[in-house]
């Protein structure tokens, strides 16, 4: 079982451009939340996705968006990125409905994302 | 809004001691999970311990045991027996029980020393 996989393990961008960054949940898994992690700082929470539909939203503005595919696994995009984006991004994978079965949110080793 | 907070940005302790990280949180909920999460060098946030906050006893896995006192929405971790692949950053964090609210809220981190 290979977890949850991110990719790219780490990215370089430009103030303004546009990035994607994709996830794939462990296996079994339905549901995709993601995390930004500045340096220094505890992982807060952007958004969930289930059944190829934003769930929950954290307070983030709508520069940030994601999709999740029928597989399960999904994307977070950022537009017009700024310097403060700059953040490990945390993708964590679940089960629907999981902790009330005691079943663990598993996470990703995240993408390190540099806006330059 | 809750809030968690980790008033020991850093702390070490001796291989084979005992050492004990100190969280708070805050909340207006009666129902609601709090987790330890630890966060080594590979980035991946792994669970170390888990504790539901309508059960009295304290949870406990292996070597990690918490304090949990409700009414004074505290939550410490203690390490026992102390080993060097336990140096990492150790968050708490904190979830809601509320049904379609499966986001945590995590503390800005502590880490952890472990001195041979």
């Amino acid at each position: 079982d290979a977890g949850v996989t991110q990719s790219p393990t780490h990215l370089i961008k430009t103030r303004g451009q546009q990035v994607t960054l994709r996830c794939s949940p462990k296996s079994g898994h339905d549901t995709v939340s993601w995390y930004q992690q500045a340096l220094g700082q505890g992982p807060q929470f952007i958004f969930q996705y289930y059944e190829e539909e934003e769930r929950q939203r954290g307070n983030f503005p709508d520069r940030f968006s994601g999709h999740q595919f029928p597989n399960y696994s999904s994307e977070l995009n950022v537009n017009a990125l700024l310097l403060g984006d700059s953040a490990l991004y945390l993708c964590a994978s679940s089960l629907v409905g999981g902790y009330s079965t005691n079943e663990k949110l598993f996470f990703g080793s995240g993408t390190q994302l540099s806006v330059l | 809004a809750q809030t968690v907070t980790q008033s020991q940005p850093e702390m070490s302790v001796q291989e084979a001691e005992t050492v004990t990280l100190s969280c708070t949180y805050d909340t207006s909920e009666s129902d609601y999970y709090l987790f330890w999460y630890k966060q080594p060098p590979s980035r991946q946030m792994i669970l170390v311990i888990r504790q539901e906050a309508y059960k009295q006893q304290n949870a406990t896995e292996n070597r990690f045991s918490v304090n949990f006192q409700k009414a004074a929405k505290s939550f410490s971790l203690k390490i026992s027996d102390s080993q060097l692949g336990d140096a990492a950053m150790y968050f708490c964090a904190y979830r809601s029980a509320r049904g379609g609210s499966e986001k945590l809220v995590f503390g800005k981190g502590t880490k952890l020393t472990v001195n041979p």
